[in-house]
């Protein structure tokens, strides 16, 4: 089975700080995206990348930066987080011809 | 852009009933995917179904099936005989059939349903 997952389910954090997010994929997907989920709005795309130290902005992609220095690894930076960055935060994984596979997800507070 | 539209905020059925869950899309593009997703409350996505464009024949996986109306840009999804275990948000999602190259794989969502089984 595909295995997206992500450090932490619940983050707390202050305004200002830098976090980071991290997700790690074990089956060589080339794809991996971050994506923000709010109620009402679904679910947008941050960014995603296609290869290593490749990146694509989403929808949404102000406030936040990625890294992706190698395959299996995708980091959403928040590099001072305010606290209409709270949210749900999604990673997710994919190769060509595969389904879109998901990580549990972390639930981000920024007090 | 293509966009992805639930209109059924809530949704309701009593146990071991039927229910249909609403979505239209929008794209210019003629091959893509379209997938409904399950997100229970451990909130982990769950892909539930998902159907090729370039497919007539509506896709089904069990309880659940798709009627697929291309022409109309509409895919909803039927559960059958639901149960407990149903009860989840619902998620409609459109992605372009891939032609290699960048952001070939991005999935556009709905706002999503919530159903509520009654026991």
């Amino acid at each position: 089975d595909v295995k997206v997952t992500q450090s932490s389910r619940y983050l707390v954090k202050r305004t200002g700080e830098k976090v980071f997010l991290e997700c790690v994929q074990d089956m060589d997907h080339e794809n991996m995206f971050w994506y923000r989920q709010d109620p009402g709005l679904g679910l947008r795309l941050i960014y995603f990348s296609y290869d290593v130290k490749m990146k694509e902005k989403g929808d949404i992609p102000e406030g936040y930066s990625v890294s992706r220095e190698k395959k299996e690894r995708f980091s959403l930076i928040l590099e001072s987080a305010s606290t209409n960055q709270t949210s749900m935060y999604l990673c997710a994984s994919s190769s060509t011809g595969t389904g879109v596979f998901f990580g549990q997800g972390t639930r981000l507070t920024v007090v | 852009a293509q966009t992805v539209t639930q209109s059924q905020p809530e949704m309701s059925v009593q146990e071991a009933e039927t229910v249909t869950l609403s979505c239209t899309y929008d794209t210019s593009e003629s091959d893509y995917y379209l997938f409904w997703y399950k997100q229970p409350p451990s909130r982990q996505m769950i892909l539930v179904i998902r159907q090729e464009a370039y497919k007539q024949q509506n896709a089904t996986e069990n309880r659940f099936s798709v009627n697929f109306q291309k022409a109309a840009k509409s895919f909803s999804l039927k559960i059958s005989d639901s149960q407990l275990g149903d009860a989840a948000m619902y998620f409609c999602a459109y992605r372009r059939r891939s032609r290699g190259g960048q952001g070939a794989q991005k999935l556009v969502f709905g706002q999503g349903t919530r159903l509520t089984i009654n026991p």
